[in-house]
């Protein structure tokens, strides 16, 4: 496989499940992203890990907890999520150079709908 | 801070007619900037982007945009519209002084392309 691809596509799940969703890059990049993608609303970052150190968290809930085991893998858990959560998830990752302006790869994203 | 605004959140065309997507910018120093499309049930993909050099920059399927510093604006165009490119279209900035891919997206503009 290449580029990034992430697993589940689609996901329903009820407020008191726990779940996790996959990201995993075969670009060899050094960075990796989640975003949230809400209807009308515009993209937001959620957490930047760089060489699998996380870097920035942008006042993500704690019911969102990262994990980014390797370069290549990135995963969001879920607990306890809420309706208003429900949105698509998309990774991304890159290869920072220290000079910004460095194309991001985009997953397909996981389409989340909390019931 | 950064912020992108697009103006329109729907675009229509015929096919065969001119695409201009619009987008301006705010931001203390010149950012680079970038337009990604998304097309249903799928993740962005970079059209093209503008770090430095030559203001108008080419890209993917045909679309270019321009970089316009006095306007502070970087509108997506295509002279000729196809059924295809039929998606939505986001302008995003990323600060030039970091080395991470922090994108900041505007809320996005949907393109119709009518027979």
């Amino acid at each position: 496989e290449t580029g990034v691809t992430q697993t589940p596509r689609h996901l329903v799940m009820g407020m008191t499940n726990k779940k996790s969703l996959k990201c995993e890059q075969h670009l060899g990049h050094n960075a990796m992203y989640w975003y949230k993608q809400s209807a009308k609303k515009p993209l937001e970052l959620m957490f930047v890990y760089s060489l699998e150190e996380r870097v920035e968290n942008n006042s993500v809930p704690s019911r969102f907890s990262p994990e980014c085991p390797n370069s290549s893998h990135l995963f969001l858990h879920l607990h306890t999520l809420q309706p208003e959560d429900s949105a698509l998830y998309l990774c991304a990752s890159s290869q920072e150079t220290g000079e910004g302006g460095t194309e991001a790869f985009f997953g397909q994203g996981t389409r989340l709908t909390v019931v | 801070a950064q912020s992108v605004t697009q103006l329109g959140s729907h675009v229509s065309v015929s096919e065969g007619a001119l695409v201009l997507l619009r987008c301006n910018y705010s931001s203390s120093v010149p950012p680079y900037l970038f337009w990604y499309v998304q097309y249903p049930n799928q993740g962005l993909q970079l059209l093209l982007k503008y770090t430095t050099g030559a203001t108008l920059v080419k890209g993917i399927n045909g679309f270019e945009a321009e970089f316009k510093k006095s306007e502070t604006s970087f509108h997506l165009t295509k002279p000729s519209a196809h059924m295809s490119d039929a998606a939505e279209y986001f302008c995003a900035v990323a600060p030039r002084n970091t080395g991470f891919q922090k994108l900041v997206f505007g809320t996005g503009t949907r393109l119709l392309v009518s027979p």
